[in-house]
């Protein structure tokens, strides 16, 4: 069964980069059909799309974030990461990693597979 | 950009009651695209129903969503204790568009 696991900083300083790494396990992140996503969820608040790549690193943006914004792959290591540049104490949140079946291979577009999501506080 | 919007926001209903959640679209939207998630405190949210009225792996029966155009519903026709949670619609409006609603919590009255 698809895992995904997120790991790292709890705790980032206003105007650095909030950077977080989303390892998959229990299948290959090279597969054809999925998409990588990046979701968060502010404390007592609703959800947030930020981003997908695919495996060989086609990216798609939220607008909201695609000025400070960069996701990446790396399928060595069957992981994909998140930077957000230029961190507010608005992007205190937790950090789901995600993946949903591509456009094209299926009808219907859904988040399958969820991390457990951290809480990432940015705080001095 | 599709807007979501749930209601209620919170929902109060006893055990064996039955309970109808809904998400309205902004404008008319493809019910292939239109998904319902459940979230539980300190747990990550969970598929529930996949276009409009599939239902995921592992949700009983009493689960079940309907809706067309832009009014989609989901139903629990008899609540059991585990299924007080927060649940969320969710909509794919392209390869930069996956937006939710603001979620409705059920809580047990």
């Amino acid at each position: 069964q698809l895992q995904l696991q997120e790991s790292g900083p709890g705790l980032v300083k206003p105007s650095e980069t909030l950077s977080l790494t989303c390892s998959v396990s229990g299948g290959s992140i090279r597969s054809d059909y999925s998409l990588w996503d990046w979701i968060r969820q502010p404390p007592g608040k609703g959800l947030e799309w930020i981003g997908s790549i695919s495996s060989n690193g086609i990216t798609h943006y939220n607008p909201s974030f695609k000025s400070r914004l960069n996701i990446s792959v790396d399928t060595s290591k069957n992981e994909f990461s998140l930077r957000l540049r230029s961190a507010t104490a608005a992007d205190t949140a937790q950090y789901y990693c995600a993946r949903h079946l591509r456009p094209g291979v299926t009808a219907s577009i859904f988040f399958e597979n969820w991390g457990q999501g951290p809480l990432v506080t940015v705080s001095s | 950009e599709i807007v979501l919007t749930q209601s209620p926001g919170t929902l109060s209903l006893s055990p064996g009651e039955r309970a109808t959640l809904s998400c309205r679209a902004s404008q008319t939207i493809n019910s292939h695209y239109l998904t319902w998630y459940q979230q539980k405190p300190g747990q990550a949210p969970r598929l529930l129903i996949y276009a409009t009225s599939s239902r995921a792996t592992g949700f009983p029966a009493r689960f079940s969503g309907s809706g067309s155009g832009t009014d989609f519903t989901l139903t629990i026709s008899r609540l059991e204790p585990e299924d007080f949670a927060v649940y969320y619609c969710q909509h794919y409006g392209g390869s930069t568009a996956y937006t939710f609603g603001q979620g409705t919590k059920l809580e047990i009255k």
